[in-house]
């Protein structure tokens, strides 16, 4: 069965102290990975995706996040945690256009000063 | 408009009245998505139009839940009959023709009392 599991409900951090989100996946087929975020009272944005190529992708807002075959995953880090980044976070996978997107259950980030 | 809408934000309603949620996509954007978010939860799929057309209704949980997109635009999730479990967040996003990648709304937030 197609899946995605983000192992770690909630994360505190301490600003500027870095980050990695864990997101594991399960898929029959080539996958296309996605990660957004959604801040309280707002839609979820695409922080970034990652389709073929390079396994390391660049986001916005300073985001990466690295393609892992051999381990199925696609984590996410950021090397300097800010205070705003505090969201709830969301990894998802789906194939060609016109297919759903399976979305893990989220991980909550909280940031501390 | 600059990104996916939806209207309304919030609604509260008693069990067994019917509502009607409603999505404005991105222009230009063919496809178009319905979600729903229960609390704690990551987004799960509903439904699917390219244009007019509704390609995938596989994630409708039953025959209370509809929706259409008459003019290729514009789409109506409708919910007859209301239960208190489908109160939920109902997401819509859209995309680009052939592409993968889906753009979210801000949601709409409904109450079944």
């Amino acid at each position: 069965a197609q899946s995605v599991t983000q192992p770690d409900i909630h994360i505190t951090v301490s600003e500027g102290a870095s980050l990695e989100l864990r997101c594991n996946y399960s898929y029959g087929a080539t996958p296309y990975l996605f990660w957004y975020v959604q801040s309280p009272g707002q839609g979820l944005q695409l922080l970034l995706k990652y389709f073929s190529g390079d396994t390391l992708v660049q986001g916005i807002k300073g985001f990466e996040a690295e393609f892992k075959r051999s381990q199925s995953s696609f984590n996410l880090r950021k090397p300097s945690v800010h205070w705003s980044d505090a969201a709830e976070y969301f990894c998802a996978v789906g194939a060609k256009a016109g297919t759903a997107l399976i979305f893990g259950k989220g991980t909550t980030l909280s940031v501390s000063s | 408009g600059a990104g996916v809408s939806q209207s309304p934000r919030y609604k509260v309603t008693k069990r067994g009245q019917d509502v009607a949620l409603r999505c404005d996509p991105i222009s230009g954007h063919v496809s178009l998505y319905w979600y729903r978010q229960a609390l704690g939860q990551g987004p799960e799929f509903l439904t699917y139009f390219n244009y007019e057309a509704q390609q995938d209704k596989s994630g409708l949980p039953n025959d209370r839940f509809s929706a259409e997109r008459p003019e290729g635009s514009i789409s109506t999730l409708t919910i007859q009959r209301t239960e208190q479990r489908d109160s939920a967040m109902y997401r819509c996003a859209s995309s680009l023709p052939g592409a993968e990648t889906q753009y979210f709304g801000p949601g709409t937030r409904l109450l079944v009392l």
